[in-house]
């Protein structure tokens, strides 16, 4: 079985950062692309960034470029998001997701639980 | 970006009978489209991916359809367990990925 698990949430400040970080096992890790994805309680799913296998090439929604960094050890079998500069828009459910699908055509194959992110003064 | 619009916000239907689920994009975005199905303090599950094939352990009573700009999920027989929320997904059209709003389906 595919499990992703996710920690790294927290209570921070406006313009704080925090770092997330999800441990996947169960399937061959640097084949894949990986994907956060975020949700805020009662309101649609975001995607927030795409990694791709080798950790080459990064993707960003508009709204977390410059400020989230999204990197991979595949030594570690590990996807992490640092996040910078933190508004309290980003507070969210933060998800690490395995994508299904080919070239970059992904849909949303297996979530982790997520975790928590709450940026309030 | 591509809008996926769902309706109803919210569907009421009763035990064993059939759930029909719209989604919208606001372009083509071909085939490429999925859906999710979420419970309460749960993470999201997938049914349908490429509009119509269902995902691994997804019984047959989930199907989807449609291309283009407008897509529906089907559920037949509705259990007890398929009380949830639904998202479409789209994925020909990124960055971004977007997803729809969703709708949430409860018992009538």
């Amino acid at each position: 079985d595919v499990h992703l698990v996710e920690s790294g949430g927290a209570v921070v400040q406006p313009g704080g950062s925090l770092r997330l970080s999800c441990v996947a096992a169960g399937f061959t890790f640097d084949d894949y692309a990986m994907v956060w994805v975020r949700q805020v309680p009662g309101k649609r799913l975001q995607w927030v960034s795409l990694i791709t296998w080798d950790g080459g090439t990064a993707y960003y929604a508009d709204s977390v470029k410059g400020r989230f960094t999204i990197s991979r050890d595949n030594r570690k079998n590990s996807l992490y998001l640092q996040m910078n500069n933190l508004r309290p828009e980003d507070t969210a459910l933060y998800s690490c997701v395995k994508p299904g699908g080919y070239y970059f055509n992904y849909y949303m194959d297996v979530w982790g639980k997520g975790t928590t992110v709450i940026v309030t003064s | 970006e591509v809008v996926m619009t769902q309706s109803p916000a919210t569907l009421s239907v009763s035990l064993g009978e059939t759930a029909t689920f719209s989604c919208r994009a606001s372009q083509s975005v071909r085939r490429y489209l999925a859906w999710y199905q979420q419970k309460p303090g749960q993470a999201p599950r997938l049914l349908i991916y490429d509009a119509s094939s269902r995902a691994t352990g997804i019984p047959a009573r989930f199907s989807g359809s449609g291309s283009g700009t407008e897509f529906t999920l089907t559920i037949s027989s509705l259990q007890s367990e398929d009380f949830a929320v639904y998202y479409c997904q789209q994925y020909n059209n990124w960055p971004p990925y977007t997803f729809g709003q969703g709708t949430k389906m409860e018992i009538k």
